[in-house]
């Protein structure tokens, strides 16, 4: 059983640029979800991905968007970059939506860093 | 969606128990109550969850109170590998996790 990539591991941008982040879910999932770590704080939610459509959002402006391929892997980009932008990035799969119980698989995350 | 409260730091002395208290008053009837983990330079991982009732598993067991406006996770014998950011967490309306700042557990040999 395969668990959840990420990459790249580590980026650095500058402010103004555009930034795509990449994930492939654990085997036989095809729920994918985002979530933006700052310093010091715990995960915020950005969005979730299912069937290929976005399947629910947090609090994040449109410039963060994303996509789901067939094989379920998903992309995060985010544009015109901002300082505050800097965090880890993860990625976590899971089931579909709606079961009784659905624990989230995570990646070990992308670092960015925007200058 | 509020948040869980927990305290930001704890510690513990290896092979000893430990008990993680959560805060979470406003949850409402059917929210599951979930505790995850985040050792350093890693991603969360699961520890536990439940609903009403008192759980266990293999890693930690996890009480829940009566009124379910609380609940402790109980690690039974600490290891320097415990030693983490341990996450109480209400699931969202949009089947997401709605992370706190959770509390930093260290494990003293």
């Amino acid at each position: 059983e395969t668990g959840v990539t990420q990459s790249p591991t580590h980026l650095i941008k500058t402010r103004g640029q555009q930034v795509t982040l990449r994930c492939s879910s654990q085997s036989g999932h095809n729920t994918v979800s985002w979530y933006q770590q700052a310093l010091g704080q715990g995960p915020q939610f950005i969005f979730q991905y299912y069937r290929e459509e976005e399947n629910g959002r947090g609090n994040f402006p449109p410039r963060f968007s994303g996509l789901q391929f067939p094989n379920y892997s998903s992309e995060l980009n985010v544009n015109a970059l901002e300082l505050d932008d800097s965090a880890l990035y993860l990625c976590a799969s899971s089931l579909p939506p709606g079961q009784p119980y659905n624990e989230q698989f995570f990646g070990p995350g992308t670092r960015l860093t925007v200058l | 969606d509020a948040k869980t409260t927990q305290p930001n730091s704890m510690e513990s002395n290896e092979e000893e128990p430990v008990h993680l208290p959560c805060n979470h008053s406003t949850i409402s009837g059917t929210d599951y109550i979930h505790w995850y983990r985040q050792l350093p330079s890693q991603g969360p991982e699961y520890v536990i969850h439940g609903l009403t009732s008192n759980v266990n598993n293999r890693m930690a067991s996890l009480a829940i109170a009566e009124d379910r406006k609380s609940s402790t996770l109980i690690l039974h014998r600490a290891t320097l590998r415990d030693a983490a950011v341990y996450y109480c967490i209400r699931g969202g309306s949009q089947g997401n996790l709605i992370f706190g700042k959770g509390t930093k557990l260290s494990v003293k040999p």
